[in-house]
């Protein structure tokens, strides 16, 4: 069955660093977004993608996040300089269309900001 | 804005039925989810129910909406230690370009064997 997949499942990050999240969605979506649920709150919106560009986005992505797809197959989310309330589960997803139905979540990668 | 709201915490025996509640605000949503998060795990899909439908039946798992309560629950028949887990209610609006989902913050299942 085909999956969404996070790479890496952990990410232990000094304060003040750089990093990348990455994703890969089901091969025939296009549709991504990424979430974040910080440990014992809600699941929460950040940023959803099409067609090259950012369709949506909540009041948390701000400047310092960024999405990419720098190819055909992965779809990337950076922070540029990383903050102690960074730390949470990021979650990617991917749907077929953006009214589908469905949105098919990844693993989740824990990023840890120490 | 949106709002999804669980209780935090359920414990059924082995057996039994489980019944997850979840209330929403927005009037305007159009798809509700329930997901699934195992420990260490990511979000699994489990069902989901057009705003213009009442009840939705997926072998064990019962959802009911009631439109006008801006209430939705799940229940699942038979309960399993395999359910054990966190239930996310979420919710879908469909406003111009919006493809966010809005979640509660998930009630966990505790099955007692």
């Amino acid at each position: 069955e085909p999956e969404v997949t996070q790479t890496p499942s952990h990410q232990v990050t000094q304060m003040g660093q750089e990093v990348i999240l990455r994703c890969v969605p089901i091969s025939n979506h296009l549709y991504f977004y990424w979430y974040r649920q910080i440990l014992g709150q809600k699941v929460e919106f950040l940023v959803s993608f099409y067609n090259n560009e950012i369709s949506e986005k909540s009041e948390i992505f701000d400047d310092q996040f960024s999405v990419e797809r720098p190819d055909g197959s992965n779809f990337t989310l950076k922070i540029r300089s990383t903050k102690l309330e960074d730390s949470a589960m990021y979650f990617c997803a991917s749907s077929a269309q953006g009214l589908s139905t469905e949105a098919f979540f990844g693993q989740g990668t824990r990023l840890t900001v120490v | 804005g949106e709002d999804v709201e669980q209780s935090l915490f359920l414990s059924v025996r082995e057996g039994d039925s489980s019944v997850i509640n979840c209330t929403y605000t927005d009037s305007s949503s159009t798809y509700l989810y329930w997901y699934k998060q195992e420990p260490g795990a990511g979000l699994q899909l489990l069902t989901y129910i057009f705003s213009n439908m009442d009840m939705k039946q997926d072998q064990r798992l019962t959802v009911l909406l009631n439109k006008k309560d801006k209430h939705l629950s799940l229940r699942i028949a038979d309960t399993q230690t395999g359910d054990s887990a966190i239930y996310f209610c979420a919710e879908r609006t469909n406003g111009a370009g919006s493809y966010q989902l809005t979640f509660g913050k998930g009630t966990k299942l505790s099955v007692i064997p």
